[in-house]
């Protein structure tokens, strides 16, 4: 079974600056992993996808996270947070193949970005 | 960009009582998705749905709730007698193809309150 973990319910980074949001998985499978973005009384929305290409993925908005099998990491980043990027950050996990592609999530960690 | 809908944005149900979530996936999709997402919580995978019939199910989808596709565009999720821990941010999703790890398309939502 698949598992997540989100490290740090709460990030605060001030405008301009890096973020990096963690995630760290448990697959029997080799994972096919997501990040999504949550911004208040809204739907998820898809910010990048790792699928066994690239180990670095670029997504949309200027994130960026690179899959790290050896530490079964996939941490997501940003080089200079804007206040627009204040929202929730989901990292998931999906069957390679062994379910109809049911999403296991994380906690979730609620990004602030501060002026 | 094609969009899956939900409606009603907020519903607010006596326990006890019969509800019905809908939802309507990206037309050219074929597999669709319930989650719930509990206050504070985590996006919890409830049931997946493909060529009329449950594909997969989680333990929190018991003999209180149903899912429907009734016609070629909607989905519907059915709690038969609400709780009060029914009450929850139910996410419908679709995805056109799960061989591809197509990501999954969210809609935004519908926040689920029980009195």
């Amino acid at each position: 079974a698949q598992s997540v973990t989100q490290l740090g319910s709460h990030v605060s980074v001030s405008e301009g600056a890096l973020v990096l949001l963690r995630c760290n998985y448990s697959s029997s499978v080799p994972p096919y992993l997501f990040w999504y973005v949550q911004y208040p009384n809204q739907g998820l929305q898809l910010l990048l996808k790792y699928t066994s290409a690239a180990t670095l993925v670029k997504g949309i908005n200027g994130f960026e996270a690179e899959f790290k099998k050896s530490e079964t990491s996939f941490h997501l980043t940003k080089p200079s947070a804007h206040m627009s990027d204040a929202a929730e950050y989901f990292c998931a996990v999906s069957d390679a193949g062994t379910s109809y592609g049911k999403l296991t999530f994380g906690q979730g960690t609620i990004l602030t970005v501060h002026p | 960009e094609p969009e899956v809908t939900q409606t009603p944005s907020h519903q607010v149900t006596q326990m006890g009582q019969e509800v019905i979530l809908r939802c309507v996936p990206i037309s050219n999709h074929l597999y669709f998705y319930w989650y719930r997402q509990i206050l504070g919580q985590k996006v919890e995978f409830l049931v997946s749905f493909y060529n009329n019939e449950i594909s997969e199910k989680s333990e929190i989808f018991d003999d209180q709730f149903s899912v429907e596709r009734p016609d070629g565009s909607n989905f519907t999720l059915k709690i038969r007698s609400t709780k009060l821990e029914d009450s929850a941010m139910y996410f419908c999703a679709s995805i056109f193809d799960r061989e591809e790890v197509q990501p999954q398309h969210f809609g935004d939502g519908t926040r689920l309150s029980i009195l």
